[in-house]
């Protein structure tokens, strides 16, 4: 199985400051198609799951540009540029090469 | 608009049984792949099982093989899960997860219901 690491569990940034997530996978995401199945989801507090990022760095639909991903093979990363209210709750990183396992979510809060 | 509406969550005993439905609109239903995914109460997400469009392909986490059944109706819109001895740490919120995409083999989750709670308790 391949698993999920993410770091940090858990963020408090000033609302206009930068924010990071660390996302490692055990094995490497790269399919032979060439694409990288690693995706990222929002939880906002009460919400279900919403899709932000796939494929590394593709925002979908509606994403504010605030959201970045980056990485490739085994290293991933999630930028807020620039830190909203309304971008509280927990994200998860999640891949989608071999069936689909979560990371353990990264809580962020606002100072 | 997309909806999916989970249904069928509630209260069992270790070792009973519970049906799960998930009624899909806003989308040609038939042509995408679903998933459960669930949450135990604080904890993070994990994937449960798969199927695809015309049900040929299905897949479950190690950790509900052979206890779980996933089927689909294509004429009614709906997901299902058929849940058997039911253990304490299958208590969770289960979502019906839609797959983005209705031709690409590998696509992440784009579109999830409101989940339906799951308690496994005496």
């Amino acid at each position: 199985d391949i698993v999920m690491t993410q770091t940090p569990l858990s963020l408090s940034v000033t609302p206009g400051q930068p924010a990071s997530i660390s996302c490692k996978s055990s094995q490497s995401l790269l399919h032979s198609d060439g694409k990288t199945y690693l995706y990222w989801y929002l939880q906002k507090p009460g919400q279900s799951p919403q899709l932000l990022i796939y494929e590394v760095s593709s925002r979908f639909s509606g994403v504010p540009d605030r959201f970045s991903g980056s990485g490739s093979g085994t290293d991933f990363t999630l930028k807020i540029s620039r830190v909203e209210a309304e971008d509280v709750g927990v994200y998860y990183c999640m891949q989608g090469i071999h069936l689909w396992t979560f990371g353990q979510g990264t809580k962020v809060e606002i100072k | 608009e997309v909806q999916l509406v989970e249904s069928g969550g509630g209260l069992v005993q270790p070792g009973g049984s519970l049906r799960l439905s998930c009624a899909a609109s806003g989308f040609t239903f038939s042509s995408y792949s679903m998933n459960w995914v669930r949450q135990a109460p604080g904890k993070g997400l994990e994937w449960v099982s798969y199927i695809s469009s015309s049900s040929s392909t299905i897949y479950y986490a190690d950790s509900v093989k052979g206890r779980f059944t996933i089927s689909r109706d294509n004429a009614k819109n709906s997901l299902y899960l058929q849940m058997n001895s039911l253990r304490a740490e299958d208590t969770a919120v289960y979502y019906c997860a839609k797959y983005s995409s209705s031709s690409a083999p590998l696509a992440p989750f784009d579109y999830w219901g409101q989940g339906t709670l799951v308690t496994v308790s005496s």
